[in-house]
């Protein structure tokens, strides 16, 4: 059965910093990987997604993730951090023939002025 | 553009009484998921329709589950005698067919159910 593993729980960084949160899934064929962004009390945002191809994917609002096999890992990163990003952000991967999306638990971005 | 809309957002009973969610997804999307989420964890897939058939459960859909997508547009997810462990928010997704997951799922903003 495949896992996803978000070890940063909840992350701080300044405004126009950059930011990368960490996602390492466990899965034995290519997986099928997402990023969703999820603000309180709402439902969940999909920013990108990763099927094939290119391993540097880009989404919206200016994020983007690379896809590295060896490393199990599908990192999200945006070079400058709005204020609006503060939220909670999940990994999600999907396995070959089902249709559940296994998510991680998490990480949770604060912005600071 | 419509998204997935769930109704109601909120929802207090008193343990041991039966409740009901509703989803309606894109309207042409084919496929609808239900997860639910606790706090501080990720969303965890209940179960899965295609049209009007329901083909996938997991096992934490327990006997007092149950969801249904009578003509393969909206659906409900009802819960019987309800538990304190109960307590979450239920979301909704609804998705195009395709091969595999090639179509994302679209999340609606979730009912979340407190019980006293």
């Amino acid at each position: 059965a495949q896992s996803v593993t978000q070890p940063d729980i909840h992350i701080t960084v300044s405004e126009g910093a950059s930011l990368e949160l960490r996602c390492n899934y466990s899965y034995g064929a290519t997986p099928y990987l997402f990023w969703y962004v999820q603000s309180p009390g709402q439902g969940l945002q999909l920013l990108l997604k990763y099927f094939s191809g290119d391993t540097l994917v880009q989404g919206i609002k200016g994020f983007e993730a690379e896809f590295k096999r060896s490393q199990s890992s599908f990192n999200l990163r945006k070079p400058s951090v709005h204020w609006s990003d503060a939220a909670e952000y999940f990994c999600a991967v999907g396995a070959t023939g089902r249709r559940a999306l296994t998510f991680g638990s998490g990480t949770r971005l604060q912005v600071q002025p | 553009d419509t998204g997935v809309s769930q109704d109601p957002r909120h929802k207090i009973t008193k343990r041991g009484q039966n409740v009901t969610f509703r989803c309606d997804p894109i309207s042409e999307h084919n496929r609808l998921y239900w997860y639910r989420q606790t706090l501080g964890q990720g969303p965890e897939f209940l179960t899965y329709f295609q049209n009007e058939a329901q083909l996938e459960k997991s096992r934490l859909l327990s006997d007092r589950f149950s969801a249904e997508r009578p003509k393969g547009s909206f659906s409900t997810l009802e819960i019987q005698r309800t538990e304190q462990g109960d307590s979450a928010m239920y979301l909704c997704a609804s998705s195009l067919g395709g091969t595999d997951l090639n179509q994302p799922q679209h999340f609606g903003d979730g009912t979340r159910l407190s019980i006293l």
